[in-house]
């Protein structure tokens, strides 16, 4: 089942400008992951904000949850080459159980 | 280094022929899953795992099977692979699962002929 929905689905932006990504769900949520995909390669995870949270930063990332919105953003400052990959959300909509729901992802390319 | 590790990274095989995929982590994880990735349908969770013996169907589990018979490791088993099998295959631990994040595997790209 699909729970999270990125937007857009490609973004092409040049090297120093930000990238911002969307993301947007159905169900309430324990928290809400971001994770990056270089081509074929594993995830890996960036950063976590969890439900009582509206903003969170790491690095040059910066995640802010709407929870009323059901929907999140991913901002990525001065970009650069390096970050060229698919971005993904996943959301915890388990009290429980083990259920990280992705979404389709965002294919971001920083052109130089 | 903390990994994950995931064997075979590429498998070609024929329809019918079982396989296993191997996955195991050295981060004394209790929480392990299995997610395959396929075009315009994003990844979708295939069997968890809690714990040592503990294991649960995610949202794509026919044709899959999975055992958990030590903490570090998460074998994929495919009894009977079929085509519509053909896909990359991640595995993923969390010390303290979805609620805190999943290290990911590199994948293993698998073809059924």
């Amino acid at each position: 089942s699909q729970q999270g929905e990125e937007d857009p689905q490609a973004l092409s932006i040049q090297e120093g400008e930000n990238a911002t990504m969307n993301c947007s769900y159905k169900t309430s949520i324990n928290n809400l992951q971001w994770y990056r995909q270089n081509s074929g390669r594993g995830l890996v995870h960036l950063i976590l904000i969890r439900s009582n949270e509206r903003e969170k930063h790491s690095g040059r990332l910066r995640v802010t949850l709407d929870t009323s919105k059901k929907s999140s953003s991913l901002l990525i400052t001065a970009s650069r080459a390096a970050d060229t990959a698919s971005y993904f959300c996943a959301t915890d909509t388990s009290w429980g159980a083990q259920k990280l729901v992705f979404g389709q992802g965002t294919r971001l390319t920083i052109n130089p | 280094e903390a990994q994950v590790t995931q064997n075979p990274r590429y498998l070609i095989t024929v329809t019918g022929k079982k396989l296993t995929v191997t996955c195991s982590q050295n981060m004394n994880h209790e929480y392990m899953s299995w997610y395959r990735q396929d075009p315009g349908l994003g990844l979708r969770q295939i069997y968890y795992s809690m714990n040592v013996e503990v294991t649960d169907k995610g949202d794509v589990p026919e044709g899959y099977k999975v055992s958990r018979k030590e903490k570090r490791n998460f074998p994929l088993i495919l009894e009977s692979p079929s085509p519509n099998q053909t896909s990359l295959y991640f595995c993923a631990s969390s010390s303290r699962g979805a609620h805190y994040g999943y290290t990911f595997g590199s994948g293993t790209r698998l073809t059924v002929v």
